[in-house]
């Protein structure tokens, strides 16, 4: 596509039930990023793929958290266990070149109930 | 360990006027800066950058921002700010490696 989807674009969930939240990158381009942007606040980074592998996953703040990107292209989000305080606006962004301009999705909005 | 600090949260500006937004960031190594702006409801996008070269970045709708690399420092300029400029920025900065960390945001209000 022309430009990185995610989606859904809305998700309202139940306290500790589980997501997915999906990425559509920008064809070709090899390295994908996961940011969380609380309100008021800039993105928070969770994890960057480069290819199939998860270069750095330091930024998921716990286990619950996981991604996957199984064939170097979509990747998913996953959430266990949700909490309200996981609630937040889900950034993905790919880039061509790691560490040079990402561009970012619309973001899916993550609201725990 | 890199970080960005924008040193105001809110800038109220009026139409036609000058504005800097301000950006510090830390890093131990050499750094890629950019600028980002997010409009009310939309994604996230590269308002400009600095990989290497001239200090003085020129980017879209008029805005640029200078690198000075004594000061750790890559304020966002534009000499004269209209309404639709009413938006969202933020300072990021990398390693040339694949994390990039983001400022907190400067909200630009500009008023009639």
């Amino acid at each position: 596509g022309a430009g990185v989807s995610q989606t859904p674009s809305n998700k309202v969930t139940e306290k500790g039930k589980y997501v997915e939240l999906r990425c559509d990158p920008i064809s070709g381009h090899t390295a994908l990023y996961w940011y969380r942007q609380s309100l008021g606040q800039g993105p928070e980074f969770l994890i960057y793929f480069q290819g199939t592998g998860a270069a750095d996953d330091s930024g998921l703040p716990n286990d619950r958290f996981f991604a996957v990107r199984p064939e170097g292209s979509v990747s998913t989000l996953k959430i266990q266990r949700t909490e309200r305080g996981d609630s937040a606006v889900y950034l993905c962004a790919s880039s061509s070149d790691p560490g040079t301009e990402a561009f970012f999705g619309q973001g899916t909005r993550l609201t725990v109930v | 360990a890199q970080s960005v600090t924008q040193l105001d949260s809110q800038v109220p500006v009026f139409e036609e006027a000058p504005v800097e937004l301000r950006c510090n960031y830390s890093s131990s190594v050499s750094v890629y800066l950019f600028w980002y702006v997010q409009y009310p409801n939309q994604g996230l996008q590269l308002l400009l950058k600095y990989l290497s070269g001239s200090t003085l970045v020129k980017g879209i709708n008029g805005f640029e921002a200078e690198f000075n690399k004594s000061q750790t420092s890559f304020h966002l300029r534009k000499p004269s700010v209209h309404i639709s400029d009413t938006a969202e920025y933020f300072c990021a900065v990398s390693t040339g490696g694949f994390k990039t960390i983001f400022g907190a945001g400067t909200r630009l209000f500009v008023k009639a």
